[in-house]
């Protein structure tokens, strides 16, 4: 257990509205990550973060923002929710195991847009 | 062409039968391999790295074969807890951001 909190677990929203999703993470991890899924398709990675306020975009990151201004917190928004971003999101953190970086990822968030 | 290709499955075997699965990659500077485990409705969670001269964790054995550019998982004396979705993960580079996931193989084990 990497001390990952999703928050909320699910969410039904409407098309335009905003929504933030949040990621609490307890054991002070520098890299923290969001990833969508979808069927068909393997995680795939909005933003990513390396520490209180640097951020940075992944390969899907359209439609989405971020902000980290605390190491513990790191949430994703989406300034006007479309129908394309129903999804899983869920948020991961990277751990050091032996010569590796690790993911850890939490529970995630289920979140249709209607 | 995906940077990273799994047969979706699934994959059905009887209790005890062994099952074998490889993942394709399409990027040759690729440093690091991994498979993650995906219960339905849950999280990806780490299963195994795959070393470059092959790696054995109890029931699971990873092979990598740089030279086909592929990853394979064996599960042998399949348990009714092995099912589930297994994912690929590809490392492009040294910044581990830059993971590829592929969209999984699912794995029934049958009683």
């Amino acid at each position: 257990d990497a001390g990952i909190t999703q928050s909320p677990r699910h969410k039904v929203t409407e098309t335009g509205t905003p929504v933030t999703l949040r990621c609490h993470q307890t054991e002070n991890h520098r890299y923290m990550y969001w990833y969508r899924q979808d069927p068909g398709h393997g995680l795939r990675l909005t933003h990513y973060s390396y520490g209180v306020k640097d951020t940075d975009k992944g390969e899907v990151s359209d439609g989405y923002s971020v902000s980290r201004s605390k190491t513990e917190d790191f949430l994703l928004t989406l300034e006007s929710a479309t129908s394309s971003q129903t999804s899983v999101y869920f948020c991961a953190i990277s751990e050091s195991v032996g010569n590796y970086e690790k993911l850890f990822f939490g529970s995630g968030t289920q979140l249709s847009v209607l | 062409r995906k940077e990273v290709e799994q047969d979706p499955g699934p994959f059905n075997v009887p209790e005890g039968a062994t099952v074998a699965f490889n993942c394709t990659y399409s990027n040759s500077a690729s440093q690091s391999f991994f498979w993650y485990r995906q219960d339905c409705r849950k999280e990806p969670k780490l299963l195994m790295s795959v070393y470059s001269s092959g790696n054995e964790d109890g029931r699971f054995t990873a092979q990598l074969n740089r030279a086909s550019q592929y990853i394979s998982l064996l599960i042998r004396d399949s348990k009714l807890s092995d099912s589930a979705t297994y994912l690929c993960v590809v490392n492009k580079d040294t910044n581990d951001y830059k993971l590829s996931f592929g969209a999984g193989t699912t794995v029934t084990v049958r009683a």
